[in-house]
């Protein structure tokens, strides 16, 4: 059975540091893409940040660009998310998702397959 | 940025047939993929490459496209199909973007 169980959400102050993880089980976690997608209290989902298998290709969101980072162990089935100069619109429920790539002779397509539950981050004096 | 448009809220009575779109200048070129989401639950992929039901999904629900508009469609409605949804597609630029969400109430 696919798992992704997120930690590491708490409070922290504005302009202070936070690092979630994400711990996957029931597949073969470096054969797979995997996300970071956020929700704010009450609001809708936003795609935050992206990173292959490798970790060879990295993707952010423009409103987490430069201060959040992506990573990855393959080792130890994890992904993280590094997330500095927290702002109080960070404030959010933060999940993994992983991305699943299928293809045909003619074309591929990704989607979200499997996500956690969350961890909620908030941000505040 | 590329932005995808949902309407906040429809309703629909239990049993009636309910369309929820979603508005995007890529979506005459890019599939679009639907999520059901009920309070305090994860999202669940409901509709894939803008038309296909992934396992398990019951057959009410439908997915289409008709130029920059993608549409779910949810036939004989049932309460358990309360929830929000959401649309999303892949972007070269930003990799993947969500819609606002709609919320379905079932009355």
């Amino acid at each position: 059975e696919v798992q992704l169980v997120e930690s590491g959400g708490g409070l922290v102050q504005p302009g202070g540091s936070l690092r979630l993880s994400c711990a996957a089980s029931g597949f073969t976690f470096n054969s797979y893409s995997m996300n970071w997608v956020r929700q704010a209290p009450g609001k809708g989902l936003e795609w935050v940040s992206y990173i292959t298998s490798t970790s060879n290709t990295i993707y952010y969101a423009d409103s987490v660009k430069g201060r959040f980072t992506i990573s990855r162990d393959n080792a130890k089935n994890s992904l993280y998310l590094q997330m500095n100069s927290l702002r109080a619109e960070d404030t959010a429920l933060y999940y993994c998702a992983r991305e699943s790539q299928y293809c045909s002779s003619t074309s591929c397509y990704s989607l979200f397959d499997y996500w956690g539950q969350g961890t909620l981050v908030t941000v505040s004096s | 940025s590329y932005e995808l448009t949902q309407p906040p809220s429809v309703s629909v009575s239990p049993g009636q047939t309910v369309s929820i779109p979603c508005s995007g200048d890529k979506l005459g070129n890019e599939y679009a993929y639907w999520y059901q989401q009920k309070p305090g639950q994860s999202p669940v992929l409901v509709i894939y490459q803008g038309t296909k039901r992934p396992s398990g999904i019951p057959e009410r629900f439908s997915g289409s496209n008709s130029g920059n508009t993608a549409t779910l469609t949810i036939s004989g409605t049932q309460a358990m199909d309360e929830a929000d949804y959401y649309c999303q597609a892949w972007d070269t630029s930003t990799h993947a973007v969500f819609g606002g969400g709609t919320k379905l109430t079932v009355l």
